[in-house]
């Protein structure tokens, strides 16, 4: 059964630093998005990506974030600049179509130090 | 407004035993879906109910949902030790966009 992978599992950086997360979405869906959860919050929307460009992002997803297809397969969330806060699992997910079943990778826990 | 408040907030129940979970949610939906979380994994898609929808099954768990209250409930029947894990519900709506907003989920643990 196809499932959205991603990578690293695990990310430990400095603060400051930038990190890429990486993710594979289901191969026929054309709806990403990525999501993060701070440990014992809440699953929170970051971004949602549809057509080569982003479709919705909420007031977590600030400058400081970034979200790219680099080719047909992979969809990444790059944060410039990591903070103390940014300390959270991250999970992206992926979609056939909007208002749909959205599939979760396992997510990579990013830790900032 | 928050969506997706499910409760109890936490569940302990026996092996073989139902487990019903409740969720509520303060804006019209088009869809809610309920997750599975083992800890600290990542979560698995278990069921989606359209708003035009009553009820629905899958293998072992029934899903209802009432717009009118804007709740559903998630039963899991015949639970097993493997079910322990947190659930949570998730909404979509044309309002704020085809993005899910969750609650805080349903700790359950199943002891055998």
């Amino acid at each position: 059964e196809p499932e959205v992978t991603q990578t690293p599992s695990h990310q430990v950086t400095q603060m400051g630093q930038e990190v890429i997360l990486r993710c594979v979405p289901i191969s026929n869906h054309l709806y990403f998005y990525w999501y993060r959860q701070i440990l014992g919050q809440k699953v929170e929307f970051l971004v949602s990506f549809y057509n080569n460009e982003i479709s919705e992002k909420s007031e977590i997803f600030d400058d400081q974030f970034s979200v790219e297809r680099p080719d047909g397969s992979n969809f990444t969330l790059k944060i410039r600049s990591t903070k103390l806060e940014d300390s959270a699992m991250y999970f992206c997910a992926s979609s056939r179509r909007g208002y749909n079943e959205q599939f979760f990778g396992p997510g990579t826990r990013l830790t900032v130090l | 407004s928050q969506q997706g408040e499910e409760d109890p907030q936490a569940l302990s129940i026996q092996e073989g035993e139902n487990a019903t979970m409740n969720c509520s949610y303060k804006t019209s939906i088009n869809n809610l879906q309920w997750y599975r979380q083992n800890s600290g994994r990542g979560l698995v898609h278990l069921i989606l109910i359209r708003s035009n929808e009553r009820e629905k099954h899958s293998g072992r768990l029934r899903v209802t949902l009432d717009t009118s209250k804007k709740s559903s409930s998630l039963l899991i029947t015949a639970s097993r030790a493997a079910d322990t894990a947190s659930y949570f519900c998730a909404t979509d709506a044309v309002e704020y966009g085809n993005k899910l907003v969750f609650g805080a989920g349903t700790i359950l643990r199943v002891k055998s």
